[in-house]
Order: structure tokens, then sequence, then C-alpha cells
């Protein structure tokens, strides 16, 4: 089986542009969660969404959001780029929500210049 | 105080020793806990996730819990070079996931 995808790879943006991130969970689970990760740190908790809802949030800017599909897939929406959101962003994928184990996808490195 | 407390290390130990890696919480209504694994540039791997007081087992892991004290452990037992990679311990709440900064392993060969 196919687990957590995340796309692009690698994506460098301009400060004040915005990016789209995608995520597609392992096929079955219904809950994605996304998460900031800075060098030297563990990962952030930015968002989990379930069944399309937002479930959860983490301590972030109005500059973030996100929404999950009908299919599960999600996307990542960060508006006005600065640079200290250069991170990975990771996704990572929960058969259902709340305290479930989460398996993550292999990132998308953002680098804002 | 940080939700979740990991020391950074670094910590070496010997091949086939045994390692302890320990992570402290700060909220006491936390329900689950989970140990990944993250080599690095890449993500991080699950290694092992409890939910009650006591020991898990897993292979060569195994994880324990002690709600009263808010401790969490994770034994590495016969410790393998290929173990060498940082270890994060993350906790959920009840509505957000928090992660220790991780510490970092090391097996000498």
């Amino acid at each position: 089986d196919a687990g957590v995808t995340q796309s692009p790879t690698h994506l460098i943006k301009t400060r004040g542009q915005h990016v789209t991130l995608r995520c597609s969970p392992i096929s079955g689970h219904k809950s994605v969660s996304w998460y900031q990760q800075v060098l030297g740190q563990g990962p952030q908790f930015i968002f989990q969404y379930y069944e399309k809802e937002e479930r959860g949030r983490g301590n972030f800017p109005d500059r973030f959001s996100a929404r999950q599909f009908p299919n599960y897939s999600s996307e990542l929406n960060v508006n006005a780029l600065l640079l200290g959101d250069s991170a990975l962003y990771l996704c990572a994928s929960t058969p259902f929500w709340g305290r479930d184990e989460q398996y993550f996808g292999p990132g998308t490195r953002l680098t804002v210049t | 105080q940080k939700e979740v407390e990991q020391n950074s290390g670094p910590l070496s130990v010997p091949e086939g020793a045994i390692a302890s890696l320990n992570c402290t919480y700060s909220d006491r209504g936390s329900q689950s806990f989970f140990w990944y694994r993250q080599y690095s540039g890449k993500s991080p791997e699950l290694i092992m996730f409890i939910y009650s007081n006591g020991d898990k087992e897993d292979g060569r892991f195994t994880a324990q819990l002690n709600k009263a004290s808010q401790y969490v452990s994770l034994l590495i037992r016969d410790s393998q070079p290929s173990d060498s990679a940082t270890y994060l311990c993350a906790v959920y709440t009840g509505n957000q996931f928090y992660f220790g900064t991780g510490t970092s392993l090391t097996v000498i060969p």
C-alpha cells in the first residue's frame, strides 16, 4: 500500500507570495494533520482535519489555512510568506481523528527568499 | 514551560547496549503518547505509541508511561548503529499534538 504522499518535494518562493502544499493520506485513513518543522526543532502542529472538518488548530497566524477534500486529501495554504516560514512541512495521516497514531509523509521543503 | 521536554543529548551508547530516552509532559489530561525516529533529512517514522500506564513492548523497543509522574520513556535493547537518529517524543492533549525537540542518539560500533 502507498504511504502518505506530499507534493511538491521542494519549493522556493519569494516573500509576500502565496503557496499551496498538497497531501494524500494512506488509503482508508480519514484524518490528515499538518506540521511545520524548522531545523533542530520538533514538528509544530498546525491543523488536524477529519471528514473535511477542522478538529484541531495550533498556534499559527491566520495566514495559514487548510482544507480537506471528499477523497480525504488535503491542502495547506500559506499567504503573505515570510522568511520565517522556511521549513519542512509535514503531513500526517491517521485512521480517525484524535489520539490515534500518525504516519508522516516525506514532507515539502519550503524555502522563502 | 514547554508542553513536552526531552534532553537534546547527544546520547552515545555502544552497540548492543540499552539506550534509554526520556520525556516529560505538562498537560495532565494528555491522552496518548508517541515515539518517533527521525533520520537526518527525513520525515519522522513512528516507533511506538502508548495510551495506558505501564509498559508496551514491540521487538527491541519498550515504551513506558507513568501518568502520575507525567513521564514517558523509550528503551532500545541491543542497540544497533542503524538506530543512530533523533528520537522525538509526542503527546496528544485532546485537541493538539505536541512534539519535543528530540534526543540525538549515536550507537557506537
